[in-house]
């Protein structure tokens, strides 16, 4: 089956500061890759999605880039601001009405 | 649009009852729907996945007959935990999408805190 690593564990920037967390996944077939945002206690919500007819896609200050070929994609974060402060999760699937299989999260402070 | 309602949120209940949670899409129609569960500071570990009409498929190592999943219509599903242990305390969420061709995503539930006692 997919298997979604995620790096870093934990990852601190001041505010203004760009943040990154790369993914790597293993099953060649999956083609949609999105990424979600989780506050404490909360559900995972949806903040940008890619899939692998596109390479780079952009919304605001956030932006993912997919690598195919090396099975590795990146969310990249600028501008940073406190209320970006959350655990992030990548995950992988052969659709988007397939199953998701999360990395195992990021959890990002910015600091004021 | 594309909301996803979760019920009850919060559970605590006695070592040995069943417990049911609701996941309903409130605006649109759920061919396929999810359930997860996440222990404190984890992922996200899909449990089983549920198509309208036919039976739920299950993640191994998964007990289908300690978790039973219904989705009987478009917009609703059901988990229940039978004859639950405080080894079941853990945050459930559900996901649910249209299933459509042109690949809509997964848009989650509130999730439910399940706590055994």
């Amino acid at each position: 089956g997919e298997n979604v690593e995620q790096h870093p564990s934990t990852l601190s920037v001041q505010e203004g500061d760009s943040a990154v967390i790369k993914c790597t996944y293993s099953d060649s077939a999956s083609n949609y890759f999105p990424w979600y945002k989780q506050e404490l206690g909360k559900r995972p919500q949806l903040i940008i999605d890619i899939r692998s007819n596109v390479g780079e896609k952009k919304d605001q200050r956030i932006a993912v880039t997919l690598n195919k070929t090396a099975k590795h994609f990146s969310l990249h974060i600028t501008e940073t601001q406190p209320e970006d402060s959350a655990v992030y999760f990548c995950a992988a699937s052969r659709g988007s009405n397939y199953k998701l299989t999360f990395g195992k999260g990021t959890l990002l402070t910015v600091n004021p | 649009g594309a909301v996803v309602s979760q019920h009850p949120s919060w559970v605590i209940c006695k070592s040995g009852t069943s417990v049911k949670i609701e996941c309903r899409s409130l605006d649109f129609q759920a061919t396929t729907m999810f359930w997860y569960r996440q222990f404190p500071k984890q992922s996200l570990m899909l449990m089983a996945t549920s198509n309208e009409g036919s039976k739920a498929t299950y993640e191994q190592g998964v007990e289908k007959d300690k978790f039973l999943i219904n989705h009987a219509s478009l917009t609703l599903s059901t988990l229940t935990v039978t004859s639950a242990h405080p080894e079941d305390s853990s945050f459930y969420i559900c996901s649910a999408t249209t299933g459509g061709g042109d690949n809509q995503p997964q848009h989650f539930g509130d999730g439910t805190r399940l706590s055994i006692l």
